[in-house]
């Protein structure tokens, strides 16, 4: 039983340039977010799935892509990288939203 | 929408003194909270939840935190720190009936002096 699992660990881009970071749980959870964390700002939710092929809008969605084709994997895709999105990216999951969340080890971002 | 306020973004404390982190929520229903925390370059694990059973809850590591709905308070405590408590802390909310976004704190950077 891995749990959340994140590739990969550690990024750099350019502007401009696109990407896809990894989510995938072996929990059977239906829910499952990506976080931003920027020091002194917690945790800030991207964008959110309660399901297979449902998925919602956080609190910072711009900029960001994602999709839900199983229940396993929520891949997060950032379309034009820009400099405000070099981050710590976490990927979490639950069985529902307002449950404990199962959090992977994060992708570092650096966009320059 | 629910929110959290941490006061204080770093505390120190001596080991085996009082450990005590400040969370103050809004939110429009009953919330759920939660403490998590998280070590050095890992992701954030749970402490302790509430979920409107006790008012006082008890979590992983010898970490308590008490829901206080007049003071709309839940903050953590533990009686005596232990060097491997170094670590950030974060508070979060989520609302019991809307099945909305959990939201977070800004986080408390616990240092533990020998």
């Amino acid at each position: 039983n891995a749990g959340v699992t994140q590739t990969p660990k550690f990024q750099v881009l350019k502007t401009g340039q696109s990407m896809t970071l990894q989510c995938a749980q072996d929990m059977n959870h239906e829910y499952m977010s990506w976080y931003r964390q920027d020091p002194g700002m917690g945790l800030r939710l991207i964008h959110y799935s309660v399901g297979a092929g449902i998925t919602d809008q956080g609190e910072v969605p711009n900029g960001y892509n994602v999709s839900r084709s199983t229940t396993e994997d929520f891949p997060l895709r950032l379309l034009s990288a820009a400099p405000s999105q070099t981050s710590v990216y976490f990927c979490a999951s639950s069985w529902a939203p307002s449950d404990t969340q199962y959090f992977g080890p994060g992708t570092r971002l650096t966009v320059l | 929408a629910q929110s959290v306020t941490q006061l204080g973004s770093h505390v120190s404390v001596s080991e085996g003194a009082l450990v005590l982190l400040r969370c103050n929520y809004s939110s429009s229903v009953p919330p759920y909270l939660f403490w998590y925390v998280q070590y050095p370059n890992q992701g954030l694990q749970l402490l302790l939840k509430y979920t409107s059973a006790a008012t006082l809850v008890k979590g992983i590591n010898g970490f308590e935190a008490e829901f206080k709905k007049s003071e709309t308070s839940f903050h953590l405590t533990k009686p005596s720190a232990h060097m491997s408590d170094a670590a950030e802390y974060f508070c979060a909310v989520s609302e019991t009936y809307n099945n909305n976004d959990m939201r977070f704190g800004a986080g408390t950077r616990l240092t533990v002096k020998p």
